[in-house]
């Protein structure tokens, strides 16, 4: 089982800064790796998939890339909206899919 | 507009059985494989199932291989987890979730339902 490890566990963060989210898989999962965003008492919401193209609707101000085995989440000016917990997870040796245990980014 | 409703949830004893529906529309149900996902309280996302569009594979994560069975009915436009042998550690809210590529199983997954609440507890 491919074990993804996101760091740091917390991220705290001022409104317009830019947030750098890591992902590491324990094994290369080439491009093959997603990123969701969680808001509190919502359901996961699908932002990167193949590491680097934004989902549907998602503002150009996340970016997503890496291969293999590190990753990274970009998120180029916070807005308000943004605080949440982000994961990442990688469907490329499965099963299982496997998810990281989450980044969350709060307001300093 | 994609819509995923997740139902079934309930409080059950420790050992007992429960069946999870999960109703999908504003999408051709029968191209897409369907997933479920499971959060404790507190806890991250951990993922359970998977069954193709054409039903004719399922996969399991380890911890409910034996104990949960993942089914589909395309002409009802639904995929189900029957769940047995509940423990205490199935307590969490479960979502299911749509594959986000048609015909294609290693994909992530793009929409999700609102999730049902399972609670294991005597």
């Amino acid at each position: 089982e491919i074990v993804m490890t996101q760091s740091p566990a917390t991220l705290s963060m001022s409104p317009g800064e830019r947030a750098t989210l890591s992902c590491r898989a324990s094994q290369g999962v080439g491009s093959n790796l997603a990123w969701y965003q969680q808001k509190p008492g919502q359901a996961p919401r699908l932002l990167m998939y193949h590491a680097s193209t934004r989902a549907t609707g998602i503002p150009a101000r996340f970016s997503g890339s890496g291969s293999g085995t590190e990753f990274t989440l970009t998120i180029s000016s916070l807005q308000s909206e943004d605080f949440a917990v982000y994961y990442c997870q990688q469907y490329n040796n499965w099963p299982p899919w496997t998810f990281g245990q989450g980044t969350k980014v709060e307001i300093k | 507009e994609v819509h995923l409703v997740e139902s079934g949830g309930v409080v059950v004893q420790p050992g007992g059985s429960l069946r999870l529906s999960c109703a999908a529309s504003g999408f051709t149900f029968d191209d897409y494989a369907m997933h479920w996902v499971r959060q404790a309280p507190g806890k991250g996302l951990e993922w359970l199932s998977v069954i193709t569009w054409d039903a004719g594979s399922t996969y399991y994560t380890d911890s409910v291989k034996g104990r949960f069975t993942v089914s589909r009915d395309n002409s009802k436009n639904s995929v189900y987890l029957q769940m047995n042998s509940l423990r205490d550690e199935d307590t969490a809210l479960y979502y299911c979730a749509k594959g986000a590529a048609s015909f294609i199983v290693a994909a992530g997954l793009d929409y999700w339902g609102q999730g049902t609440l399972v609670t294991v507890s005597s």
